[in-house]
């Protein structure tokens, strides 16, 4: 079975500075990795994936992320934040087998003031 | 190219009663999963629906059922509706490993 940890529930940050949100996972297969944002009252929306090549990913809005098989993590980095990043941010992992059920992690509020 | 719909936006029922939830994917999509996000207990896998047939389902007693129809759209019951029930219930449709979600159903169980 996969799990997803997600350590910080909460991430303060101040507009145009850098943030990092932290994903670790655990599997005993391989893994694919995705990192969603969601919207007050809206569904998910794809930021970016990992499902093999090169473990720099970049996504939409600005936002990668590093897959580092040694220490099972999946971190998400944006180098300048903006108000309109505030949301709350999902860590999930599926294996590359026929059933993909995502497995989420608990979620990160990521708050930008300004 | 249209996204994946749900209806309704809200849904409002007392304990005890039947809810529908309806799910309609991304055309040429043939898998829909289904996920529920309850306060507290964060995203949950429901059910798993390929090509009309259901194919695995999560934790969640038999009271949640569902179909997918020819035409790949789906539909989410929930018999005898519990307060905890009350949640934002989230349809994905699916190709190949990237799923694209709905912007959800919630649901409210008085």
């Amino acid at each position: 079975a996969q799990s997803v940890t997600q350590l910080d529930s909460q991430v303060p940050v101040f507009e145009e500075a850098p943030v990092e949100l932290r994903c670790n996972y655990s599997s005993s297969v391989s893994v694919y990795l995705f990192w969603y944002v969601q919207y007050p009252n809206q569904g998910l929306q794809l930021l970016l994936k990992y499902l093999s090549g090169s473990t720099l990913v970049k996504g939409i809005n600005g936002f990668e992320a590093e897959f580092n098989k040694s220490q099972t993590s999946f971190h998400l980095r944006k180098p300048s934040v903006h108000i309109s990043d505030t949301a709350e941010y999902f860590c999930a992992v599926t294996t590359n087998t026929g059933f993909q059920k995502l497995v989420f992690g608990t979620g990160t509020r990521l708050l930008v003031s300004p | 190219e249209a996204g994946v719909t749900q209806s309704p936006t809200h849904l409002i029922k007392t304990r005890g009663q039947q809810a529908t939830l309806r799910c309609s994917p991304i055309s040429g999509h043939t898998s829909v999963y289904w996920y529920q996000q309850a306060l507290g207990l964060g995203l949950q896998f429901l059910l798993w629906y390929d090509e009309g047939e259901e194919r695995n389902r999560g934790n969640f007693p038999p009271r949640f059922s569902g179909r997918q129809f020819p035409n790949y759209s789906s539909e989410l019951n929930v018999n005898a509706l519990e307060l905890e029930d009350s949640a934002l219930y989230l349809c994905a449709s699916s190709l190949l490993y990237e799923q694209f979600f709905g912007p959800g159903t919630r649901l409210t169980v008085l």
